[in-house]
């Protein structure tokens, strides 16, 4: 399958732990990459590679890979962590490029 | 440190080609980068839409693959989106961003990611 699937929905009590998953084949060859996107803005790269997190982004966010599943794991949720995420892949045979439907997170 | 800006008509007739610009300032588009066009309908998710490497090698999301080409202008430091035969489903803001990928060699795995992005520019197909 060429496909990233994710929840739709999740919600998290401030300042406890949630964890966002995506799944899909291409997930057993290519780590999972992660984007914030908050409403007018553009995504915004929070976690890459292995658990790489690019400057500027708080250590609370965290990922791992296990098999066909990726996880984006945000330890201690703020309020300002309200936001849809993606998860985004690329295929290791075809090289195309696919996006997870988007986890829209919201902080109770 | 490298920022991207869209640039192009924000209307577009249908059956018309879009047309949009990425210019990229604060590093050479020459380097050993790829980049790429990603866009968002209104209120639906990323859809990706292609990746270009500086030696002019591409990757097509293959159900725009028939309408859809990228191209890099090295002397004018910007790469470039045409889509054809444009619907009103192609109305939709359009990002452009750039590619950060490699071989985690320890563990097997490739990773591939979109570190900068543009602000997005509002593409709307109508007569």
């Amino acid at each position: 399958s060429s496909e990233l699937t994710q929840d739709p929905a999740v919600s998290v009590a401030l300042g406890q732990t949630v964890r966002i998953t995506c799944r899909g084949d291409s997930l057993r060859s290519y780590y999972a990459s992660w984007y914030q996107q908050k409403p007018g803005q553009a995504p915004l790269l929070v976690i890459y590679g292995k658990n790489s997190r690019p400057s500027g982004i708080p250590e609370r966010f965290s990922g791992s890979n296990s098999g066909n599943t990726a996880s984006l794991t945000i330890t201690g949720a703020q309020a300002e962590d309200e936001s849809v995420y993606y998860c985004n892949s690329r295929d290791s045979f075809t090289n195309h490029v696919m996006f997870g439907g988007g986890t829209k997170l919201t902080v109770l | 440190q490298v920022q991207l800006q869209e640039s192009g008509p924000g209307l577009v007739k249908p059956s018309g080609t879009l047309s949009l610009t990425c210019d990229v300032s604060g590093g050479p588009i020459s380097s050993n980068i790829w980049w790429s066009w990603v866009r968002q309908p209104p209120g639906k998710g990323l859809e990706w839409i292609g990746d270009m490497y500086q030696s002019g090698s591409t990757d097509y999301n293959p159900s725009l693959k028939s309408r859809v080409t990228i191209s890099l202008d090295k002397s004018k430091n910007h790469f470039s989106l045409n889509l054809s035969s444009v619907t009103a489903a192609d109305s939709a803001v359009y990002y452009c961003a750039r590619i950060i990928s490699g071989h985690d060699y320890s563990n097997s795995y490739y990773y591939y990611a979109m570190d900068v992005w543009g602000q997005g520019t509002t593409v709307t197909v109508s007569s």
